[in-house]
């Protein structure tokens, strides 16, 4: 089936530093991505939907300073935490949707930041 | 009304019994109702999944009840076993194209502890 790929899987960052994670459609392209945050036994929050070739949409709340977005081709979309902090430490999740061929959604392994 | 509710919270049974999670949505315009399954550090994986226009679906020992009239959705997970234990997410979207298009709502998240 489809695989969504995320790297790193883990990272570790001093507070202030900036950290670059990727998210890559293997098998199929995909105009859009999300990504989503999810912190500790919580579900999954929506913080944007990436879209190839132009600018992120942002959810209500979530700072697109602070969280960069870049999606300059169909397989590969990445988020930059900039100037991380404590905060910001948490479980970052892409999706990939193959909108061509299936239409269904899926998910990446995950990303766990922690920032010192 | 882009709220997914889910319950219970956590859920134990013993292996060889019936897991049920509900969950109930509002927006009316969703058209996707996605089951995840979550291990711990690891990103969402699809379970199954219906759509309006069916009220249930199958999938060994999976299956998804929906009532649409009810605006209610549910996971059923016959014959648990200790390898189900895990987080259960419902999810629900909408699929018909547009900016919402692959976007998904989240319920709250299941955590089903199945007993040997």
């Amino acid at each position: 089936g489809a695989v969504v790929s995320q790297h790193p899987s883990r990272v570790i960052c001093k507070s202030g530093t900036s950290v670059k994670i990727e998210c890559r459609s293997l098998d199929f392209q995909a105009t859009t991505m999300f990504w989503y945050r999810q912190f500790p036994k919580q579900s999954l929050m929506l913080m944007a939907t990436s879209n190839e070739g132009s600018k992120a949409t942002y959810e209500q709340g979530v700072e697109k300073d602070k969280f960069l977005i870049n999606h300059a081709s169909l397989t590969l979309s990445t988020l930059t935490v900039t100037s991380a902090h404590p905060e910001d430490s948490s479980f970052y999740i892409c999706s990939a949707t193959d909108r061509i061929n299936t239409g269904e959604l899926f998910f990446g392994e995950g990303s766990r930041l922690t920032v010192l | 009304q882009q709220q997914v509710k889910q319950s219970p919270q956590s859920l134990i049974v013993q292996k060889g019994g019936i897991s049920i999670i509900n969950c109930a949505y509002e927006n009316t315009a969703f058209d996707y109702f996605p089951w995840y399954q979550q291990f711990p550090g690891k990103g969402p994986a699809l379970l199954i999944a219906i759509r309006p226009d069916v009220s249930e679906k199958k999938e060994g020992r999976f299956t998804i009840s929906f009532n649409k009239s009810a605006k209610q959705f549910s996971l059923h997970i016959m014959d648990s076993q200790p390898g189900d234990s895990a987080t259960y997410f419902c999810a629900a979207s909408i699929s018909a194209g547009g900016t919402s298009y692959g976007k998904l709502t989240f319920g709250q998240g299941t955590i089903l502890t199945v007993h040997p």
